[in-house]
């Protein structure tokens, strides 16, 4: 059974500090890599991507991925409020053309 | 350029009722999902489309039936619905050369089965 785990929190972080969330993944053959984020009562919407070892920027966000740990992160600078929703990970294995997702951690921003 | 539509917004059924959830896509993409998300669970998969003339099988696909009526619709049937398949369900959307195979996300329908 592919698995992807996440603490579901909540993570509460003051304004304008990082924000870090993690997630693991059972399936040693995952491809790709994708963070979304979901305010209550709406639809999943992607924040980004990643498929190679390494850190990938995006404005105040950036994703970390460690293959050989099966270890996937994202990072939240200068957090906002309307940051506070819950984030989903998600991953894809190699030959198994679908998404796995976590569970998601829910991230709590207080001014 | 509307993305992802799905209908009806909200349904309230009585064990037993049928009724078939519609979705259709703008973005010319091959493949559709459909998803059912439970408190504490996480989105699961309970089929999938990867292109028109194709269904499979997802996580959970048990009480529930497909149908892809051509590259931008794809409907999901519940024959006779039980209290465990009060759910919020979306549908998604992707295209495996577009960003890494993301799935764009309808804005989903929220069910409850009495």
């Amino acid at each position: 059974q592919k698995e992807v785990e996440q603490n579901s929190g909540p993570l509460s972080v003051p304004e304008g500090a990082i924000a870090s969330l993690n997630c693991t993944y059972s399936d040693r053959g995952s491809q790709s890599f994708f963070w979304y984020r979901q305010y209550s009562g709406k639809s999943p919407e992607l924040i980004m991507f990643i498929y190679s070892n390494g850190d990938k920027e995006d404005g105040r966000f950036t994703a970390q991925l460690n293959k050989a740990s099966q270890y996937v992160s994202l990072l939240i600078r200068d957090s906002q409020p309307s940051d506070s929703a819950t984030y989903l990970c998600a991953v894809k294995s190699g030959g198994y053309n679908k998404l796995i997702f976590g569970a998601g951690t829910r991230l709590a921003v207080h001014p | 350029n509307a993305g992802v539509t799905q209908t009806p917004k909200f349904q309230v059924l009585k064990t037993g009722q049928s009724m078939t959830l519609q979705c259709a896509q703008d973005m010319n993409h091959n493949s559709m999902y459909w998803y059912r998300q439970d408190p504490g669970m996480g989105l699961r998969l309970i089929y999938y489309s990867a292109s028109e003339g194709t269904t499979d099988k997802g996580e959970v696909p048990n009480g529930y039936n497909v149908s892809r009526l051509n590259k931008r619709e794809f409907s999901l049937r519940l024959e006779s619905a039980a209290p465990s398949q009060t759910s919020v369900y979306f549908c998604a959307s992707s295209e495996p050369v577009d960003r890494g195979d993301t799935q764009y996300f309808g804005p989903g329908t929220r069910l409850t089965v009495l």
